[in-house]
């Protein structure tokens, strides 16, 4: 079974200062893993993923995440955070070796709020 | 990039009315959707998988009779919520893959279900 764990529920960063979200994963194979962000009442929108390769990866918006295989973790970054950066945040995980179950495993997710 | 259209965005209704929620795929073909469910600020429970062209897998717990999933085309998925009753009130999100693996899950911007 894969599984994803979000160990902050609320984090809060000052505008400007870098941010951290974390994630730390599990699953039995490789895994494809993925971040997303939700804003109020709206789905869920990419940010970035991991599937092979350079083990920091940029996605949207200034972020990215660094995939760390020893501690089983994918945290997202932001160098410097804006107050529009305030919302939901998911981490996900799917098992590149189950490639016919291509479901995902979504965090409990993390709010994140940017003080101005 | 690949867009996802849901609608409707919120639906008010009485008890016992059903509900039909549309899921499309505008850019690209959808092999396989899936069909989440929200409580707020929760993370995404997922209902059920549907391939196109055939039955719809459901998870443990979900009602098949209750949830009803159609994915007759490789650009529509519909989700109807039969005799809805307040404890189904929700938000309801479905998210798309298309044909080609590694690709993300596109999601659809979600349906805020009330039932009075």
């Amino acid at each position: 079974a894969q599984s994803v764990a979000q160990p902050e529920d609320q984090v809060n960063v000052a505008e400007g200062n870098p941010l951290t979200v974390k994630c730390t994963y599990s699953v039995s194979g490789n895994p494809y893993l993925f971040w997303y962000v939700q804003y109020p009442n709206r789905g869920l929108q990419f940010l970035l993923k991991y599937i092979t390769g350079d083990n920091l990866v940029k996605g949207s918006y200034g972020f990215e995440a660094e995939f760390n295989k020893s501690q089983t973790s994918f945290h997202l970054k932001k160098p410097s955070a804006l107050v529009s950066d305030s919302a939901l945040y998911f981490c996900a995980v799917r098992d590149m070796d189950r490639s016919s179950a291509r479901q995902l495993t979504f965090g409990s997710g993390t709010q994140l709020t940017v003080l101005p | 990039g690949a867009v996802v259209s849901q609608h409707p965005s919120w639906v008010i209704c009485k008890s016992g009315t059903s509900v039909k929620i549309e899921c499309r795929s505008l850019d690209f073909q959808a092999t396989t959707m899936f069909w989440y469910r929200q409580f707020p600020k929760q993370s995404l429970m997922l209902m059920a998988t549907s391939n196109e062209g055939s039955k719809a897998t459901y998870e443990q717990g979900v009602e098949k009779d209750k949830f009803l999933i159609n994915h007759a085309s490789l650009t529509l998925s519909t989700l109807t919520v039969t005799s809805a009753h307040p404890e189904d009130s929700s938000f309801y999100i479905c998210s798309a893959y298309g044909s080609q693996g590694n690709q993300p899950q596109h999601f659809g911007d979600g349906t805020r279900l009330s039932i009075l």
